[in-house]
């Protein structure tokens, strides 16, 4: 069964730093391109990051760009979103999601269950 | 970026109707959209891939359409586990871009 896990996630002060895990399994991790979403409660989805499977390629939405390091290790079959200088804003629950395994198909299935990150003081 | 706008935000229905939402992108994007479906607490869904691919264990009352500008999941008879709120997505260029959602309420 291909299943996604994250953690990781906490209270958090304004302008700390929280890391992020989505632990995979299931299928060959090293194949596929991998993704973060996040939801603030109560609000709508927003891409977050994605990293190409050999993870060479990575984007950022504008919000986190400079702050958020998005990062992979295939051996361990683990996706990372290092986050730093944490705003009130970027509460949300953050989500992995699987992408394809060939360029150009990267629809997010399936999705873990999420985390939830709280920035406040 | 590419602004994704569904309508309409919310719609009320009963168990049997046809139900359609529209999405509308901000520029061309070919097929390249995805529909998802997501229930209170849980996490999102993907029904629909490419504009009008079924994903696999998907049921078959739900089918997507369009291309360019224009698309529309459509439901053709409601049940009662499809009351939820739905998400269109593009990917044709980062930043990947979401609509706003659109809830599905039972009448």
């Amino acid at each position: 069964e291909v299943q996604l896990v994250e953690s990781g996630g906490g209270l958090v002060q304004p302008g700390g730093s929280l890391r992020l895990s989505c632990a995979a399994s299931g299928f060959t991790f090293s194949s596929y391109e991998m993704n973060w979403v996040r939801q603030a409660p109560g609000k709508g989805l927003e891409w977050v990051s994605y990293i190409s499977s050999s993870g060479n390629t990575i984007y950022y939405a504008d919000s986190v760009k400079g702050r958020f390091t998005t990062s992979r290790d295939n051996a361990k079959n683990s996706l990372y979103l290092q986050m730093s200088s944490l705003r009130a804003e970027d509460t949300a629950v953050y989500y992995c999601a699987r992408g394809g395994a060939v360029p150009a198909t990267n629809w997010f299935d399936p999705w873990g269950q999420g985390t939830l990150v709280t920035v406040s003081s | 970026d590419i602004q994704m706008t569904q309508s309409p935000s919310s719609v009320s229905a009963s168990v049997g109707d046809r139900v359609t939402i529209t999405c509308r992108a901000s520029q061309g994007i070919g097929t390249w959209l995805a529909w998802f479906q997501q229930k209170p607490g849980r996490a999102p869904k993907l029904l629909i891939y490419a504009a009008s691919s079924l994903q696999s264990g998907v049921p078959s009352r739900f089918s997507g359409s369009g291309s360019g500008t224009d698309f529309t999941l459509t439901i053709s008879s409601l049940q009662p586990e499809d009351f939820a709120t739905y998400y269109c997505q593009q990917a044709n260029t980062f930043p990947y871009t979401f609509g706003q959602g659109t809830k599905l309420e039972i009448k």
